[in-house]
């Protein structure tokens, strides 16, 4: 059973176009972190929010975690090629302290 | 600093044998973690070790075990591999035990069970 969907699964963009990936969940987190994996590494941390309504701001990208602790959401503004790859949410369960990741969405963005 | 390092990084095994996957964590890094990434299923956390015990566990079968020594570095051992163990099997560290500590992944071992 997967505990944390995201969205959309696929994304391919031109240069320059705004996105927002969405990660969901009916479980509670006690924080929730963003991953960006490239091919053949292994993913690497964005950002980590913890409290209900975060916003975190990182250059062109900007991480929510949503009021309840059960969501977060990712906003890139003017895409770049470098920013392709593998994004992941993940959650820490607060019962079990494991941490969840998500489906992952894959982005590309071209030149 | 060095990174997490994991060895192999690729292997090839036929149905049937067993396969022991090594990770070096960072330096001072007392948790390590063991993921199985795949297409189908993505990420899915197998257990986490601190201390030389372990601390978590997913809903693995039985065959997949791991152990951790006292200088941190871990191994996980899949025995009796079927075709659906092909995957990439990423380990991560992390200073201290708790799920949200930021994971520190090696590069992974690519599995192929033939």
């Amino acid at each position: 059973t997967q505990l944390l969907e995201q969205s959309p699964q696929f994304l391919s963009i031109q240069e320059g176009e705004n996105l927002t990936v969405y990660c969901n969940s009916s479980s509670v987190f006690s924080s929730l972190q963003w991953y960006r994996q490239e091919p053949g590494e292994g993913p690497v941390l964005l950002v980590t929010v913890v409290t209900g309504g975060e916003v975190k701001k990182l250059k062109r990208l900007t991480f929510q975690f949503g009021d309840a602790r059960k969501d977060s959401s990712l906003h890139i503004t003017a895409a770049q090629p470098g920013d392709t790859g593998l994004y992941l949410c993940a959650g820490a369960q607060e019962d079990t302290d494991k941490l969840i990741f998500g489906t992952g969405t894959r982005l590309q963005v071209f030149p | 600093k060095a990174g997490v390092t994991q060895t192999p990084r690729y292997l090839i095994k036929t149905r049937g044998q067993q396969v022991t996957l090594s990770c070096s964590p960072i330096s001072g890094h007392r948790s390590v973690s063991w993921y199985q990434q795949t297409p189908g299923q993505g990420l899915q956390f197998l257990f986490e070790y601190f201390s030389e015990t372990q601390r978590n566990k997913g809903n693995f079968p039985g065959r997949f075990s791991g152990r951790q020594f006292s200088n941190s570095r871990s191994e996980m051992n899949v025995s009796t591999l079927e075709l659906g163990d092909s995957a990439l099997y990423l380990c991560a560290s992390a200073r201290s035990a708790s799920g949200g500590n930021e994971q520190f992944f090696g590069p992974g071992t690519r599995l192929t069970v033939l």
